[in-house]
């Protein structure tokens, strides 16, 4: 069964630098989105992308954010200066085009500010 | 704006026991879908179940079944027969239904997550 898949599983990073999740969707889907889970708090949404462009952002995806699709199969969140307060979970997920609703999700990227 | 509460932080069922986890959401639209996803320990977020609110009739898949009252903005998880393999983090999760098939975000707007441990 076709699945979603992150890496790193876990990213360790110190204050100031940039790190990149990178994430494989589903080969057929065409929405894809960045969600974000802090330790002990909810998912929250983070950003969502389709035809090459953002379609929606939250308040949390400031200029230190962006995202890319650069080669038609990896979809990347790039967080240009990490700060101590993005570590968290970090899930990408993917939807289909004829479906409405159900998203898949990937296993995740830890990532540790320190 | 839309908001998904989850009152119960833990609960814990014996095994072949019935367990209930509640949602209440808040919005004004009247076209949405509300899922529950499941997070076992390896943290990949899996869909159990999901509703679209215009059916009157609640949802079922196998042992899991839904109380949907739309009036009432409430969305309750039923797991029958609980079995080892349901001990995970379930979230209960909003999406706006938007005009035009192709068009708008469709995020997920999430609970903070009930912890379900399943006691052998």
């Amino acid at each position: 069964e076709p699945e979603v898949t992150q890496t790193p599983s876990h990213q360790v990073t110190q204050m100031g630098q940039e790190v990149i999740l990178r994430c494989v969707p589903i080969s057929n889907h065409l929405y894809f989105y960045w969600y974000r889970q802090i330790l002990g708090q909810k998912v929250e949404f983070l950003v969502s992308f389709y035809n090459n462009e953002i379609s929606e952002k939250s308040e949390i995806f400031d200029d230190q954010f962006s995202v890319e699709r650069p080669d038609g199969s990896n979809f990347t969140l790039k967080i240009r200066s990490t700060k101590l307060e993005d570590s968290a979970m970090y899930f990408c997920a993917s939807r289909s085009f004829g479906t409405v609703g159900e998203q898949y999700f990937g296993p995740g990227t830890r990532l540790t500010v320190t | 704006a839309q908001t998904v509460t989850q009152s119960q932080p833990e609960m814990s069922v014996q095994e072949a026991e019935t367990v209930t986890l509640s949602c209440t959401y808040d919005t004004s639209e009247n076209n949405y879908y509300l899922f529950w996803y499941k997070q076992p320990p390896s943290r990949q977020m899996i869909l159990v179940i999901r509703q679209e609110a215009y059916k009157q009739q609640n949802a079922t898949e196998n042992r899991f079944s839904v109380n949907f009252q739309k009036a009432a903005k409430s969305f309750s998880l039923k797991i029958s027969d609980s079995q080892l393999g349901d001990t995970a983090m379930y979230f209960c999760a909003f999406m706006k239904l938007l005009p035009g098939f192709t068009s708008g975000t469709y995020k997920y707007i999430f609970g903070t997550g009930t912890r379900l441990k399943v006691l052998a």
